[in-house]
């Protein structure tokens, strides 16, 4: 089953953990990306990776950091510095400028 | 900064009916805009991507223009359908920005159709 696969679908973190979001993909794709949507907003970008050991900060990376050893999985792990983590949490990946896939999300809701 | 704006917010149609979902951007030097769709608590679905070079895609009942020199797209769906119900959301990738081809998005139009 080609695709992308965001785990856990649900998340709960309680103030001052740190908690992980996985993205795994089997498309190929060099690029992998974070989003965060919060409602009645757009997507905005956390992070993204053009290629495996390299990846940059988009406009909203502040208490947020991920990591690409493989060019499968991209993790995302939210810190206990990100004040206010609630949102959905989408990732994506890309080949160059082709088409763009995403996973089905994670929601992360702080107890 | 790319600014994308989707016009309406929200939208109620009875079924059958055609509708016109517009999203309009900024910085006309993009590579390509794709449509996507979102159903409630999902990840989004990809419509349809129009490259820099086109001026529409087609796919099924729906059809996508794009006028980058007026940086305007519109999204055409035909006959709506019940299940057409989602939320509807519009992006771009543009050649201006140092993101490795991240999208901008638009906040989306809801929209709801009617049996």
């Amino acid at each position: 089953d080609g695709g992308i696969t965001q785990s856990p679908k649900y998340l709960f973190r309680k103030e001052g953990q740190n908690v992980t979001l996985s993205c795994e993909q089997n498309l190929n794709h060099d690029a992998m990306y974070w989003y965060r949507q919060d409602p009645g907003q757009g997507l905005r970008l956390i992070y993204y990776s053009q290629i495996v050991n390299d990846f940059q900060k988009g406009d909203i990376a502040e208490g947020y950091s991920v990591s690409r050893e493989k060019k499968e999985s991209f993790p995302l792990t939210v810190t206990s510095a990100q004040k206010n983590p609630t949102a959905f949490y989408l990732c994506a990946t890309r080949q160059g400028a082709a088409e763009a896939f995403f996973g089905q999300g994670t929601r992360l809701t702080v107890v | 900064k790319q600014e994308v704006t989707q016009i309406p917010a929200a939208l109620s149609v009875p079924e059958g009916e055609n509708l016109v979902l517009n999203c309009s951007f900024t910085d006309s030097a993009i590579y390509n805009l794709q449509w996507f769709r979102q159903d409630p608590g999902k990840g989004l679905t990809s419509l349809l991507l129009i490259q820099s070079s086109q001026r529409e895609q087609t796919s099924g009942r729906l059809n996508a223009s794009l006028d980058k020199s007026s940086g305007r797209s519109t999204l055409y769906i035909a006959a709506s359908q019940p299940g057409d119900s989602a939320t509807y959301l519009c992006a771009v990738s543009d050649t201006n920005s140092n993101s490795g081809y991240a999208l901008n998005f638009g906040k989306g139009t809801s929209l709801l159709v009617t049996p």
